[in-house]
């Protein structure tokens, strides 16, 4: 998984609690995502980074949180959980996010939430 | 809004048959990009067609852009069943900064 490791893997949290997913990578990249997956509605953007303590909204920012203090690691933040945040979130990188670039990305393994 | 969508949701092929999946959008785009899932695993990058660009290839992969009618195919020839997987397009914007947008992905099962 090109260097990106997610953690925790897993996670069973109850409504109302705060919950941090945390993304680590080795290759130096500058760009990192945050996406949901969920069943009908495919993968969805929460919020990326563009560099240490750059951030920026996706589609589904509502409820969300980021930081990125360090260029290897991006947190995704649910400052109080809800049943409707229950998904598998992945995180990605990229060297560019540029149109024309070297924009693929490059997943890590996914964290599969749930909240109770 | 999703850009791209795939076509057919899902697909059932034997071994050694083909597998066509298509992918239309709505704007103009730079390039398209296809990744695969397999289950409970993060998405592969499989191959990036840019709009200038009218086909090309990887391995067994096909991967066609027609701009015109705004549609991408991914052609995977003499499928075996490690090709079992998830496969989703993604987007760019025409120029500038841009995210990926995915599709809803096409399901591939070959047995």
């Amino acid at each position: 998984d090109a260097g990106i490791t997610q953690s925790p893997r897993h996670k069973v949290t109850e409504t109302g609690t705060p919950v941090t997913l945390r993304c680590h990578q080795t290759e130096n990249h500058r760009y990192m995502y945050w996406y949901r997956q969920d069943p009908g509605h495919g993968l969805r953007l929460i919020h990326y980074s563009y560099g240490v303590k750059d951030t920026d909204k996706g589609e589904v920012s509502d409820g969300y949180s980021v930081s990125r203090s360090k260029t290897e690691d991006f947190l995704l933040t649910l400052e109080s959980a809800t049943s409707s945040q229950t998904s598998v979130y992945f995180c990605a990188i990229s060297e560019s996010i540029l149109a024309g670039g070297r924009n693929e990305q490059f997943f890590g393994p996914g964290t599969r939430l749930t909240v109770l | 809004s999703q850009q791209g969508e795939e076509d057919p949701q899902a697909l059932s092929i034997q071994e050694g048959e083909n597998a066509t999946m298509n992918c239309s959008y709505k704007t103009s785009i730079n390039n398209l990009q296809w990744y695969r899932q397999n289950s409970g695993r993060g998405l592969v990058h499989l191959i990036l067609i840019r709009s200038n660009e009218r086909e090309k290839h990887s391995g067994r992969l096909r991967v066609t852009l027609d701009t015109s009618k705004k549609s991408s195919s991914l052609l995977i020839t003499a499928s075996r069943a490690a090709d079992t997987a998830s496969y989703f397009c993604a987007t760019a914007r025409l120029s500038g900064y841009s995210t990926l947008t995915f599709g809803k992905g096409t399901m591939l099962l070959v047995s």
